[in-house]
């Protein structure tokens, strides 16, 4: 089966810096990667989304970038701001989502 | 309705008791999801349908995890005996269709303490 691998664990950023979040995964059949953001006893909110298709995309302030020969995937948010601070959840999908580990994001005003 | 959603939100089982966790997707949505999520981890996926059909049980934990969506559209978990280790956030999500690269979308968790 898939297997994320998300890193950092925990980030910590000065409010109006860039956070990057890293993340590997295993099967070459994944196609689809999400990101989805989660708040303290929130459900998990989806942020942005890449497919398989595409190297690079952003929306707004985040964006993501995807390397399929590495299988990797990474997560930008430029300009952060409080309201950034979360966990935050990489995935892989091929029908089904296998998720990172997650990364706590805390950021400092 | 407008997103998906899960009842009970909170549920305190004494250990032994059984519990069923209901979850209503996003109307006309074809797939259905059920993650586990313990404290400070990632969701764990538990079992998939498309309509009425279990298409993946692979990631229930045990026999005593039981899942059913028996018309295609509103889906139980249960759980019988639950132990202390069953304690998590059982998270529903649904997508519009059965291929993969379909947003999926997440209810708000039915959070399950076992004491």
């Amino acid at each position: 089966g898939e297997n994320v691998e998300q890193h950092p664990s925990t980030l910590s950023v000065q409010e109006g810096d860039s956070a990057v979040i890293k993340c590997t995964y295993s099967d070459s059949a994944s196609n689809y990667f999400p990101w989805y953001k989660q708040e303290l006893g929130k459900r998990p909110q989806l942020i942005i989304d890449i497919r398989s298709n595409v190297g690079e995309k952003k929306d707004q302030r985040i964006a993501v970038t995807l390397n399929k020969t590495a299988k990797h995937f990474s997560l930008h948010i430029t300009e952060t701001q409080p309201e950034d601070s979360a966990v935050y959840f990489c995935a892989a999908n091929d029908y089904k989502l296998s998720f990172g580990a997650g990364t706590t994001v805390t950021v400092r005003a | 309705g407008a997103g998906v959603s899960q009842s009970p939100r909170y549920k305190v089982a004494k250990r032994g008791q059984d519990v069923a966790l209901r979850c209503d997707p996003i109307s006309g949505h074809v797939s259905l999801f059920w993650y586990q999520q313990a404290l400070g981890q990632g969701p764990e996926f538990l079992t998939y349908f498309q309509n009425e059909a279990q298409l993946d049980k692979s990631g229930l934990p045990s026999d005593r995890f039981f899942a059913e969506r028996p018309e295609g559209s509103v889906s139980t978990l249960k759980i019988q005996r639950t132990q202390q280790e069953d304690s998590a956030v059982y998270l529903c999500a649904s997508s519009l269709t059965g291929g993969d690269g379909n947003t999926i979308y997440f209810g708000e968790g039915s959070w399950l303490t076992v004491v």
